[in-house]
């Protein structure tokens, strides 16, 4: 089955500490992005990538790293400069053939402070 | 200025009725594609519906429809025939076509509640 696979589900951070999130896909798509959520709230971009080794600062970066060394994988670390991490964060990914083309996302991982 | 707006935060419908729920959106791009993705409790996201800007027709899938107003910036979802696992969050995105732009802008999302 194609798609994308986000893991841990849930994740708890100490203070001070970085944490990495998965996000690997299946479906050949080029693009590869992070959002995060707040409850209550709309998606806001954190980071993308449209080609492997290459990637583009979002809406919210500060405080978040990510790296394309694969197509399959754009994994997201969580650092200790984001102070306020508690969210739920989703991968998606697309093709960047035609503009009609939605974004596919993972089921998310929601990431608390101990 | 935001570049999606969705006013209704909440709206709850009896099942088996029509519900609408309303997106209106800014850009000056001549060039660009709505979206819109329910996310149930679980979180995932779950693309709907799809109207390109050059599109003359309204966007029809299913039980879903478009109601695209260009002139007002208008593309209101319209869900026919309302079921029990319609109750979830609906979100309305857009992406402008400009060069190598393949970002979402998306809203803050209504919650609708199917009531039996």
């Amino acid at each position: 089955d194609g798609g994308i696979t986000q893991s841990p589900k849930y994740l708890f951070r100490k203070e001070g500490q970085n944490v990495t999130l998965s996000c690997e896909q299946n479906l050949n798509h080029d693009a590869m992005y992070w959002y995060r959520q707040d409850p209550g709230q709309g998606l806001r971009l954190i980071y993308y990538s449209q080609i492997v080794n290459d990637f583009q600062k979002g809406d919210i970066a500060e405080g978040y790293s990510v790296s394309r060394e694969k197509k399959e994988s754009f994994p997201l670390t969580v650092t200790s400069a984001q102070k306020n991490p508690t969210a739920f964060y989703l991968c998606a990914s697309s093709t960047l053939t035609g503009g009609n083309q939605p974004q596919h996302f993972g089921d998310g991982t929601r990431l608390s402070i101990l | 200025a935001q570049k999606i707006t969705q006013t209704q935060p909440g709206m709850f419908v009896q099942e088996k009725e029509a519900v609408t729920l309303d997106c209106t959106y800014d850009t000056s791009d001549q060039s660009y594609g709505l979206f819109w993705y329910k996310q149930p409790s679980s979180g995932e996201m779950i693309f709907l519906i799809y109207q390109g800007s050059y599109d003359e027709q309204n966007a029809t899938e299913g039980r879903y429809s478009l109601n695209f107003q260009k002139a007002r910036k208008s593309a209101n979802l319209v869900i026919s025939a309302s079921q029990l696992g319609d109750s979830a969050m609906y979100f309305c995105a857009m992406r402008e076509m400009s060069f190598g732009n393949e970002k979402l802008t998306f809203g803050t999302g209504t919650r609708l509640t199917i009531i039996p």
